[in-house]
């Protein structure tokens, strides 16, 4: 069981938008910690996209973007393209554990 | 430019200790801003963070391990290294190697970048 809790899978035709959820708790998003999203395409390295709940790297398109309320925090990703398809993860600081925590991740899918 | 690059075992015996290396270039392991983790994840499950080292040496832990692992660091070499005691077929996961995130000058609490990952099997 992972700390932050993600869906499994999501799906999206291209051009469309699609949205990764990432459910914490008051232990850590709800506590106010930053939520960081990264990008694991087939076969290569974790890749940040998103960091700070809803700033972008240099280099990633703003077809990608963050947000963050309560104890939850989203990615969102419009104008959906053949190569995003990946997995997704979400990352956050528990206080609790004193130590940062994932999401179990997320497949995306484009159909 | 950055980077990092895991290498060790992908096949260790139960009970053994498990030695990786992270070579990193494009930066110094002196540098104050500069700071190494160690990230695991085996299949099917979520990422886990295992410990951070810092340019002043200083190590934290997952608690949850830490009596099993030691991070050090060759400065000369650029070389960060992983050493997990008693390993466990549980044990069996890729493990990466990550700079912690640096903005303003400042380390934060994200990864960027990462290394591509080693996988280590953990079987008899």
């Amino acid at each position: 069981q992972s700390v932050l809790t993600q869906p499994p899978s999501v799906s999206g035709a291209p051009g469309q938008r699609v949205t990764i959820s990432c459910t914490g708790s008051n232990s850590n998003i709800g506590a106010g910690s930053d939520v960081h999203w990264y990008q694991r395409l087939p076969g290569t390295a974790p890749k940040l996209v998103i960091y700070d709940n809803n700033n972008r790297p240099s280099g990633v398109p703003d077809r990608f973007s963050g947000s963050k309320s309560g104890t939850s925090a989203s990615l969102a990703i419009t104008g959906l393209q053949a190569d995003d398809e990946a997995e997704y993860y979400c990352q956050s600081l528990d206080i609790t554990l004193s130590h940062v925590v994932f999401g179990g991740g997320t497949a995306l899918t484009v159909l | 430019q950055v980077t990092l690059k895991e290498s060790g075992p992908t096949l260790v015996k139960p009970s053994e200790t498990l030695t990786l290396t992270c070579t990193v270039s494009g930066l110094s392991l002196s540098d104050s801003r500069v700071a190494v983790s160690w990230i695991r994840q085996p299949p099917g499950k979520a990422l886990e963070w295992l410990g951070n080292i810092f340019s002043n040496d200083e190590k934290i832990y997952n608690v949850s391990l830490s009596s099993r692992l030691t991070i050090s660091k060759d400065i000369s070499k650029r070389q960060v290294v992983l050493t997990m005691t008693n390993m466990d077929p549980v044990d069996t996961a890729t493990y990466y190697c990550a700079r912690i995130g640096v903005l303003r000058g400042i380390l934060m609490d994200f990864f960027d970048p990462w290394g591509q990952g080693t996988l280590v099997a953990v079987s008899s």
